[in-house]
């Protein structure tokens, strides 16, 4: 199946570990994103790469970290996890920038 | 498995014309529906619904569901150029799965 897969699909973790999220897409896209889904259904843009390099980066904690290690895969590290990251965090790939985005599965992680 | 089909995949129209876009959906125990526009970044909320045959509105934009059949219709009157973008639907699972399932998207072109 062509898709944007993502794992795990859930993840529950204590505060303070360090949990890493990946994803995958054999689309044969070249631009791969992640965004934090908050409570009240908005997607936040947290990073994209566009042939493996950083072309977006938003505000967010140096505690994130993406990697791309081939434009298939993007993963997302995250240190010292807190609460507040508790969400729901899709990954997403396009055909260049501006075209249509498709996304994964989610990943719900819970911080306890 | 949960799927969501939006038609039609990509839409030309002249400014002022009126647009319906579709959104079908297969997803047991459906929770709502929502609607995104997706310009340049990451997709901006529009809508939720939860209950059938209540049409929400903002501005030109106007979206009705049908739980009954499954679908729900976004609606753009009097459109304007800056209405080109691409339109997302997504669905919510039960709850407790608190992600979405999006669809592949319709691309709008509004020209002058």
């Amino acid at each position: 199946d062509t898709a944007v897969s993502q794992t795990p699909k859930y993840l529950v973790t204590q505060m303070g570990n360090d949990k890493s999220i990946k994803c995958e897409q054999n689309l044969g896209h070249d631009t791969m994103y992640w965004y934090k889904q908050d409570s009240k259904k908005f997607l936040k843009i947290m990073f994209s790469y566009n042939n493996k390099e950083l072309i977006i980066n938003e505000t967010v904690p140096n505690r994130f970290s993406p990697k791309s290690p081939d434009k298939a895969h993007l993963n997302l590290h995250i240190n010292s996890l807190e609460l507040g990251d508790s969400a729901v965090y899709f990954c997403a790939s396009s055909h260049g920038t501006g075209n249509t985005q498709y996304f994964g599965p989610g990943t719900r992680l819970l911080v306890l | 498995e949960d799927k969501v089909v939006q038609s039609p995949l990509s839409l030309v129209v002249h400014e002022g014309d009126t647009v319906t876009l579709n959104c079908s959906y297969e997803v047991t125990n459906f929770r709502s529906l929502l609607w995104y526009k997706q310009e340049k970044k990451a997709p901006t909320f529009l809508f939720m619904l939860t209950s059938s045959g209540i049409e929400k509105k903002s501005g030109r934009l106007s979206s009705i569901l049908d739980k009954k059949e499954l679908f729900s219709i976004l609606n753009i009157t009097a459109t304007q150029t800056g209405d080109s973008a691409i339109y997302l639907c997504a669905v919510e699972p039960p709850r407790g799965a608190q992600k979405l399932v999006f669809g592949q998207g319709t691309r709008l072109t509004i020209n002058p």
